[in-house]
């Protein structure tokens, strides 16, 4: 089956600690996005790829930092910089960045810091 | 910056027709998105509109006026299983990156 996974579902960590949160994906998609979502917000963009070794910065990328060194993964760390890091985080894919190309998603990553 | 506004909250009865707005002010304009999001869990898409108009796929139907900035999201003969969120996304050129709104939080009541 192909789609988006991200792991772990629900992770816990203590203030001033990073974290990483995976996201992997087997449709072959070349774009690539790391969204945050808070209680009543709507989706907010943290960095995206739309290419291997080239990612660019969103609408709220301090504190935080990505790779996309693989086609199929764009893991994200939330740095001890990032304030506020507590938050459901999505990951997203698309074939292409224009015309009808849907983001597909991945289940999210909800992180809590302690 | 980019400025997409939806209502809140929306509440609807079984078997009954909602209507969700959007609004958007955004530099530019490539295309507007629909998804369905439960709570917990992934948007899923819903509808594409790129183009004036009305496009209808099963009970759910969505509606674009580039020139006011508008569009809504129509849902048919509601069914408890679609107390949702509803998320209105606006692709921008350039990156060609989706801004999206705050989302409308549909509840289903018997």
């Amino acid at each position: 089956d192909g789609g988006i996974t991200q792991s772990p579902k629900y992770l816990f960590r203590k203030e001033g600690q990073n974290v990483t949160l995976s996201c992997e994906q087997n449709l072959n998609h070349d774009a690539m996005y790391w969204y945050r979502q808070d209680p009543g917000q709507g989706l907010r963009l943290i960095y995206y790829s739309q290419i291997v070794n080239d990612f660019q910065k969103g609408d709220i990328a301090e504190g935080y930092s990505v790779s996309r060194e693989k086609k199929e993964s764009f893991p994200l760390t939330v740095t001890s910089a990032q304030k506020n890091p507590t938050a459901f985080y999505l990951c997203a894919s698309t074939q292409w960045t224009s015309g009808f190309n849907e983001q597909f998603f991945g289940p999210g990553t909800r992180l809590t810091v302690l | 910056g980019q400025n997409i506004d939806q209502p809140t909250e929306m509440t609807a009865t079984e078997g009954a027709i909602v209507q969700i707005n959007c609004t958007y002010q955004t530099s530019g304009f490539n295309g507007l998105f629909w998804y369905q999001q439960h709570a917990g869990e992934a948007p899923t898409f819903l509808s594409y509109n790129v183009l004036d108009g009305l496009e209808e796929k099963g009970r759910f139907s969505s509606f674009l006026s580039r020139s006011k900035g508008y569009s809504y999201l129509l849902l048919k003969e509601l069914q408890m299983k679609d107390s949702a969120s509803y998320l209105c996304a606006v692709r921008v050129p350039g990156a060609n990156n989706l801004f999206f709104g705050t989302g409308t939080r549909l509840t289903v009541i018997p």
